[in-house]
């Protein structure tokens, strides 16, 4: 149980391009899931926290306009990357948990690249 | 806010040997100590955790031991294999509402036949 699907897998694309990156709870329902970004070799970075039905919270230093977040049910959430820039080539994850005292779940990663 | 320092960042031990990670946080209200094992490129998978209430936790080879006084928590493994190579996360939060983990900066175990 507590499987997280995470899609693409891989994205290389040119400077410029909106990239869409989708996180679905696959067995169970999460009301919260949450965005990371992972550059090589160091650790998870929380970049904002996705909240059913309500607005993102976002942590400092995240542009929210840049990284646009929906979660528009209980098993999907959604990170778009708007005109992204060469700077923003990293390791996106996701994750998601069943409730407020429960563990994370994570998914597999998107490997962004852009041009 | 929280902040979790991990240590060491790289250990190298012998198969067989045992191997320890200590982590340590700032926020006394923190409740909630999971560990994340994450082998190159993939997903971290969470191996275990420890909750406020207890000390010590124990799953097979891996266990977790909390002390709250201190703020420091610590995994064991024991009698590793090859196959325990990866980077290790600590993390820690105050579980409730829509908290979240602070992660340690992570340890790269690599374990030698």
């Amino acid at each position: 149980g507590a499987v997280v699907s995470q899609h693409p897998s891989r994205v290389i694309c040119k400077s410029g391009t909106s990239v869409k990156i989708e996180c679905r709870s696959l067995d169970f329902q999460a009301t919260t899931m949450f965005w990371y970004r992972q550059f090589p070799k160091q650790s998870l970075m929380l970049m904002a926290t996705s909240n059913e039905g309500s607005k993102a919270t976002y942590e400092q230093g995240v542009e929210k306009d840049k990284f646009l977040i929906n979660h528009a049910s209980l098993t999907l959430s959604t990170l778009t990357v708007t005109s992204a820039h060469p700077e923003d080539s990293s390791f996106y994850i996701c994750s998601a948990r069943l409730g407020a005292n429960q563990p994370q779940h994570f998914g597999d990663g998107t490997r962004l690249s852009i041009l | 806010g929280e902040n979790v320092e991990q240590h060491p960042s790289t250990l190298s031990v012998q198969e067989g040997d045992s191997a320890v990670i200590k982590c340590t946080y700032s926020d006394s209200a923190s409740n909630y100590f999971p560990w994340y094992k994450q082998e190159l490129g993939k997903r971290p998978q969470l191996i275990i955790d420890i909750r406020s209430n207890v000390g010590e936790k124990k799953d097979q080879r891996i266990a977790v031991t909390l002390n709250k006084t201190a703020k420091h928590f610590s995994l064991h493994i024991t009698e590793t294999q090859p196959e325990d190579s990866a980077v290790y996360f600590c993390a820690a939060s105050n579980a409730g509402g829509y908290s979240t983990l602070t992660f340690g900066k992570g340890t790269m175990l690599l374990v030698s036949p």
